[in-house]
């Protein structure tokens, strides 16, 4: 199986700040990621996929990028709406994995 | 818009056979080459991905879970179906349904329902 590390874990963030999560795989996915946001509650929302498409809707803040085995999600200008929990997948191979999640929480 | 929904029991008895039903709205679930499939989520802890079918009932299963899950499909009912048996408190989570895109990843998932393992 191919797994899958995130870091940090958790970040300490306010409004408008610009934070970045690193998505790490255990060998080369090439560019089959996406990226996930799950709020208390609610179904996981996918963001991003072929580690740098953002799905439709999703707002120009979120990006991605990376390549074969490092991946970052990147969200600039922090809203309210955004803390939530953040999930990496890769869909290289399955089985389909996902990350550990970060947790992004009011600093 | 797609709409996934789960439905079945919220507590199952250990040893015993959890079973859930998903139900597709708003598209069928015969078209294209899409995957349909379940993930889950204990509580306080990640996504863990249980298993997909196709349409024509082929199956792919996470191979952690394998020997104890079946996943069916019922295109005449827009249906698709979890069967994981011998459950343990470890088998707690919620599960979703989910649609998985031609490349496979998961792009519409239903709301989730709390399944939990007690006697």
């Amino acid at each position: 199986d191919i797994q899958m590390t995130q870091s940090p874990s958790t970040l300490s963030a306010s409004v408008g700040d610009r934070v970045t999560i690193t998505c790490r795989a255990s060998q080369s996915i090439n560019t089959w990621l996406a990226w996930y946001q799950v709020k208390p509650g609610k179904p996981p929302k996918v963001l991003i996929y072929k580690t740098s498409t953002l799905e439709t809707g999703v707002p120009s803040r979120f990006s991605g990028s990376g390549s074969g085995t490092e991946f970052t999600l990147t969200i600039n200008s922090l809203q309210p709406d955004d803390f939530a929990t953040y999930y990496c997948q890769q869909y290289s191979a399955p089985p389909w994995t996902f990350g550990q999640g970060t947790k992004a929480e009011v600093k | 818009q797609l709409q996934l929904q789960e439905s079945g029991p919220g507590l199952v008895k250990p040893s015993e056979t959890l079973s859930l039903t998903c139900t597709v709205s708003s598209g069928s679930i015969s078209s294209g080459t899409y995957l349909w499939g379940w993930v889950r989520q204990p509580p306080g802890t990640g996504l863990e991905w249980i298993g997909s079918t196709y349409y024509s009932g082929s199956t792919y299963y996470n191979p952690s879970l394998k020997s104890r899950v079946t996943i069916s499909i019922d295109p005449s009912k827009n249906q698709f179906f979890l069967s994981l048996n011998s459950v343990t408190a470890a088998d707690t989570a919620v599960y979703y349904c989910a649609r998985l895109t031609v490349s496979r990843y998961f792009e519409y998932w239903g709301q989730g329902i709390l399944v939990t393992v007690s006697s």
